[in-house]
């Protein structure tokens, strides 16, 4: 089973400044890695798939690198309405098994 | 638009059956490209992934909870559902159903439903 590391677990930022996410896997998925975003209380939303392709409709200060076992989220500046949560889930090759990250909480600093 | 809403069988005691259904408007499940996936959150903790089934009634499950669970589908009522058995303390939490996208090499999953919470207690 692929493993998912998730650093750090919380990041303490203003908003403007610029976000690093990681999310390191335990072997190789290739670029079959994607980014959700989770606000209190609210379901999960679909950030990037494919390592580095925005979602409809997300805007451009998230971008996604990164390929075989280590992966980057960065938000390039920003707004009070990104602090979340934020996971990263993979699909191993075969059998396509999915699982995701522990979360990286981006807190208000 | 795609919208997806979960439903279930309330409260569990422990050692029971949990029973979802994910009922999904706006799009035929028979249509392909997409896998239809259960998701649960406990209380306060990440994601985890259940498992997911195809429109043609195959599926892959998390190996960690394949020995409890099913998942199957109506295409007539445009659902599918989820059964988890032997159920404990530690199946507490928010579960939701979710579209992945087949198409993608992450088989992404972009449309969630709202989630319900179904507890385990006696």
């Amino acid at each position: 089973e692929i493993v998912l590391t998730q650093s750090p677990a919380t990041l303490s930022l203003s908003p403007g400044e610029r976000a690093t996410l990681s999310c390191r896997a335990s072997q190789s998925v290739g670029t079959y890695l994607a980014w959700y975003q989770q606000k209190p209380g609210q379901t999960p939303r679909l950030l990037i798939y494919d390592a580095s392709n925005r979602a409809t409709g997300v805007p451009a200060r998230f971008s996604g690198s990164g390929s075989g076992t280590d992966f980057t989220l960065t938000i390039s500046s920003l707004e009070p309405e990104d602090f979340a949560v934020y996971y990263c889930q993979q699909r191993s090759h075969w059998p396509p098994v999915l699982t995701f990250g522990g979360g990286t909480k981006v807190e208000t600093k | 638009q795609l919208q997806l809403q979960e439903s279930g069988s309330g409260p569990v005691k422990p050692s029971q059956t949990l029973s979802l259904t994910c009922s999904v408007s706006g799009e035929f499940i028979s249509s392909g490209g997409y896998s239809w996936n259960w998701i649960r959150q406990a209380p306060d903790k990440g994601l985890e992934w259940i498992g997911y089934i195809y429109h043609s009634g195959s599926t892959l499950y998390n190996p960690s909870l394949k020995s409890r669970v099913t998942m199957s589908v109506d295409r007539s009522k445009n659902q599918f559902s989820l059964k988890l058995t032997s159920v404990t303390a530690a199946d507490t939490a928010d579960y939701y159903c979710a579209r992945g996208i087949t198409v993608t090499m992450s088989y992404a999953m972009d449309v969630w439903g709202q989630g319900t919470t179904v507890t385990v207690s006696s």
